[in-house]
């Protein structure tokens, strides 16, 4: 199995800045994905990114809010920029597993808005 | 209808019981179902994974009904480590992606 960690594991941030989540695998995949929980709610992708390629949002996430990097094949990083309160949240990078429907995720960063 | 549907709970059950949950899906052509366990304050975790008819795996199956489009998960002798969220995952048709349903709350008393 995949070991993924992130950085920050939590922060708690002023409106209007902007926070970069990082995260580490430690072994080369193709596809990393980025998804929000929200407070009491599931798991939401907000864009799947590909190493040598720019990212690919879901509907509802632009990349001047979410822009994210994936500089080589076990690293990615997801910046929320300009924040406002609404992006409290838990923003959590996964990789696929070898199975189909299996995906490893990292531990999550919990962040608080002001 | 949403695309993946769960109760949230909270399930409340004793020690030593069995406890049954559903989720129910929208889309037909769906092939395979998944179920990830994510306890507090951590990453969702794979715990099984259904195709065609239903899954084991010692005190967890897994059933999958197609004419009424659901998959439950069914736990028996419960443990106070199986205290957790359950969520139901579902791929999305064509793609590479997964869709997460809201997850379904237990907790198992002593």
């Amino acid at each position: 199995s995949a070991v993924i960690s992130q950085k920050p594991s939590r922060d708690i941030c002023q409106r209007g800045t902007s926070l970069t989540i990082q995260c580490q695998v430690d072994s080369q995949v193709t596809m990393m994905f980025w998804y929000r929980q929200q407070p009491g709610q599931s798991l939401t992708l907000i864009a799947t990114a590909n190493q040598g390629s720019e990212a690919t949002y879901e509907s509802g996430f632009v990349i001047d809010k979410f822009p994210i990097s994936r500089p080589n094949l076990t690293f990615s990083t997801l910046t929320v920029s300009n924040m406002s309160p609404e992006d409290s949240s838990i923003y959590l990078c996964s990789v696929g597993g070898p199975s189909l429907g299996e995906q490893y995720f990292g531990p999550g960063t919990r962040l608080t808005v002001t | 209808r949403k695309e993946v549907e769960q109760d949230p709970g909270p399930f409340n059950v004793p020690e030593g019981a069995t406890v049954a949950f559903n989720c129910t899906y929208s889309n037909s052509a769906s092939q395979s179902f998944f179920w990830y366990r994510q306890d507090c304050r951590k990453e969702p975790k794979l715990l099984m994974s259904v195709y065609s008819s239903g899954n084991e795996d010692g005190r967890f199956t897994a059933q999958l009904n197609r004419a009424s489009q659901y998959i439950s998960l069914l736990i028996r002798d419960s443990k106070l480590s199986d205290s957790a969220t359950y969520l139901c995952v579902v791929p999305h048709s064509g793609t590479y992606k997964y869709i997460f349903g809201t997850g379904t709350r237990l907790k198992v008393l002593a």
